[in-house]
């Protein structure tokens, strides 16, 4: 199964939105509602942000949010603030042999 | 709350097997949820290794499956993981983690452990 393929950077000013997009084939994100996004800072653990897809775990702010059309999902931070400079890795349920398919990550830089 | 924190040597030697422990407090292994590992070579991704269950069902990666054993220690309230035949590119940070399915994202991580394989 290969990587969910993400782009490798994305900024914003503080205040602005971004998306970032996680590219997956009908084999994984096309075919299961179960797309997860990581937030990990350096030198720290990925703390989970967004699950199946678009619901948010408690104390998790509402300025993220989640979508997927196709074999895409995407992932919205609005309200960019800085401690939402970090790396952001999506992950799919790719099937009973690849129950975890991580994305390659993103680099959100808040300008 | 619930922590995790990982355990282990933080050297191996190429060809050698790398063994962690990953205790958990605030929560009885027993009494439920999914436990996991998951690592990440230094300054790339993220990559699931395996998980259990409490009651021992144990789901792998395929790429990793003929190197690794994960297992559960209730009485210790502990999962470990053995990683056999390592080399240079085992090399990460790895983490433990626990979700609520087999196939549902892991929602409490321990702050990683980083294992470097080298002579």
């Amino acid at each position: 199964q290969s990587a969910l393929t993400q782009p490798a950077s994305v900024s914003g000013s503080p205040g602005q939105s971004i998306t970032i997009s996680c590219t997956g084939t009908s084999s994984d994100v096309g075919s299961y509602n179960l797309v997860s996004w990581y937030r990990q800072h350096p030198g720290k653990a990925p703390k989970l942000m967004v699950y199946e897809g678009s619901k948010r775990p408690s104390g998790v702010s509402n300025r993220f949010s989640g979508s997927k059309s196709g074999n895409t999902a995407s992932l919205t931070i609005s309200g960019l603030q800085a401690e939402d400079e970090a790396d952001y890795y999506c992950c799919s349920y790719g099937g009973s042999s690849a129950p975890y398919v991580f994305g390659t990550g993103t680099k959100v830089t808040v300008l | 709350q619930v922590q995790l924190q990982e355990s282990g040597p933080g050297l191996v030697k190429p060809s050698e097997t790398l063994s962690l422990i990953c205790t958990v407090s605030g929560y009885s292994i027993s009494s439920g949820y999914y436990w996991g590992w998951v690592r990440q070579p230094p300054g790339e991704g993220l990559d699931w290794i395996a998980t259990i269950y409490h009651s021992g069902s144990t789901y792998y990666n395929p790429s990793l499956k003929t190197r690794v054993t994960i297992s559960v220690d209730t009485s210790n309230n502990q999962f470990s993981l053995k990683l056999s035949s390592v080399t240079v590119a085992d090399t990460a940070v790895y983490y433990c983690a626990r979700s609520y399915g087999s196939i549902h994202p892991f929602d409490i991580w321990g702050q990683g452990t980083l294992v470097t394989v080298s002579s």
